[in-house]
């Protein structure tokens, strides 16, 4: 089974700046990718995704991600973070295009210091 | 907006009881996943469904069921609740495999069993 890791559990930086959580599956085939956010008390909302092609992919807000297929990474970098930006990241993974089961990691508490 | 809606955001239930979190969306989704979102352990999958009288166990179905009678409807159901369920429930819909379409979570329900 595929799994997701999230290298740090909480991350801690003041405001402008600059952003990477890491992410790696574990998965020798084809995947899907993607970053979730989750601002406190409120829903998971979809940052980014990779299916194929470019593999640095541009999300919502200033956030990017790149893919590094021989690594199994897909970590998530913002140039300048923002006290908003204050949230829990995921990453998650789907094994293929004709899967249903999203596995998630463990998710990365982020807190950006005014 | 595609809605997932959960019909209720907080639940304290006595340990034995039986209880039903019940889950709508409302975009004529395939696919329906109920997950388990606890603090240092990420999202992690209970069950899903990926069509009307279709349920797969997740990773971490024990001590739970789950109906799906109507498409729209997705039910998650704890026989004897335990305190060790004490948890943030989250729903989720797609359409078709591989995430291609997104998945769109709803708001949660916090359950504590005392």
């Amino acid at each position: 089974a595929q799994s997701v890791s999230q290298h740090n559990h909480h991350v801690i930086l003041s405001e402008a700046a600059s952003l990477e959580l890491g992410c790696n599956y574990s998965y020798g085939g084809t995947v899907n990718l993607f970053w979730y956010v989750q601002y406190p008390g409120q829903h998971l909302q979809l940052l980014l995704k990779y299916f194929s092609g470019d593999p640095l992919v541009k999300g919502i807000k200033g956030f990017e991600a790149e893919f590094i297929k021989s690594k199994f990474s897909f970590n998530l970098r913002k140039p300048s973070v923002q006290w908003s930006d204050t949230a829990e990241y995921f990453c998650a993974v789907i094994t293929g295009a004709g899967s249903y089961q999203l596995t998630f990691g463990k998710g990365t508490k982020l807190s950006v210091i005014p | 907006d595609v809605k997932v809606t959960q019909s209720s955001r907080y639940l304290v239930k006595r340990t034995g009881e039986k209880v039903f979190l019940e889950c709508v969306q409302d975009m004529d989704h395939e696919n329906m996943f109920w997950y388990r979102q606890d603090p240092g352990l990420g999202l992690r999958l209970i069950y899903f469904s990926y069509d009307v009288k279709m349920k797969e166990k997740g990773d971490i179905p024990e001590g739970y069921s789950v109906s799906r009678e109507k498409k729209e409807r997705f039910s998650l159901i704890l026989e004897s609740a335990s305190t060790n369920q004490t948890s943030m429930y989250l729903c989720a819909s797609s359409r078709y495999t591989g995430g291609a379409y997104g998945y769109t979570f709803g708001s949660g329900t916090r359950l504590t069993v005392v």
